[in-house]
């Protein structure tokens, strides 16, 4: 069965730190992998999705970057970290070939920023 | 633009039945997928629906109408345990699913 993990679980950063969340998926090859931010009480905001190694999409121009190393794994990373970059992250995969867009999410990265 | 709309919150009772509305306007529609999620936690897939109709899933049910640009998810014999945020998600051409804010929904004894 496949699964999906994301770490940290929490985290809490100064402001102008970096940030790096990861994000790997076990049981399935070649997924499109995704980053989304939800901040209190909001919707999910789509940061970043990856059709395969080193082929990223931005969605929002902000100071975070994803990186996708190998198949299975997505990163999630910030030079100098913001107050507004808190949030709930949630790092989230589809199965290619089953085109519903049906995604399954990792258990999420609690990040605040001070 | 792409837009989804449904009720910030609602409460209702123990025991009784609740309606979640979605309403929706994209660029083309591939399915719709109703995600429970509970507070600090991820979401979780609770239904799709891609026709016309409605699917029926133990307590919960999900209906669609595609002409309409609507669906409902329908909780029955609710519990405590249901107290959470329900998102409504659409596919659009690109297979791309656009959200909803999300309804908090409250269940009291």
């Amino acid at each position: 069965s496949q699964t999906i993990h994301q770490w940290p679980a929490t985290l809490v950063q100064p402001v102008g730190s970096p940030l790096s969340l990861e994000c790997t998926v076990e049981g399935t090859s070649n997924p499109n992998l995704y980053w989304y931010r939800q901040a209190a009480g909001r919707g999910l905001q789509l940061l970043f999705y990856s059709v395969g190694i080193g082929q990223i999409s931005s969605e929002v121009p902000q100071n975070l970057s994803a990186s996708r190393p190998q198949d299975r794994q997505f990163i999630l990373s910030s030079k100098k970290l913001l107050l507004s970059d808190s949030g709930f992250y949630l790092c989230a995969w589809a199965q290619r070939e089953k085109d519903t867009g049906e995604l399954f999410f990792g258990e999420g990265s609690r990040l605040t920023v001070l | 633009g792409q837009n989804i709309d449904q009720p910030t919150e609602m409460t209702a009772t123990e025991g009784a039945i609740v309606q979640i509305n979605c309403t929706y306007q994209t660029s083309g529609f591939n399915g719709l997928f109703w995600y429970q999620q509970h507070a600090g936690e991820a979401p979780t897939f609770l239904s799709y629906n891609v026709l016309d109709g409605l699917e029926e899933k133990g307590r919960f049910s999900s209906f669609l109408s595609r002409s309409k640009g609507y669906s409902y998810l329908l909780l029955k014999e609710l519990q405590m345990k249901d107290s959470a945020s329900y998102l409504c998600a659409v596919t659009d051409s690109n297979y791309q699913l656009i959200w909803g804010a999300g309804t908090k929904l409250i269940i009291k004894p």
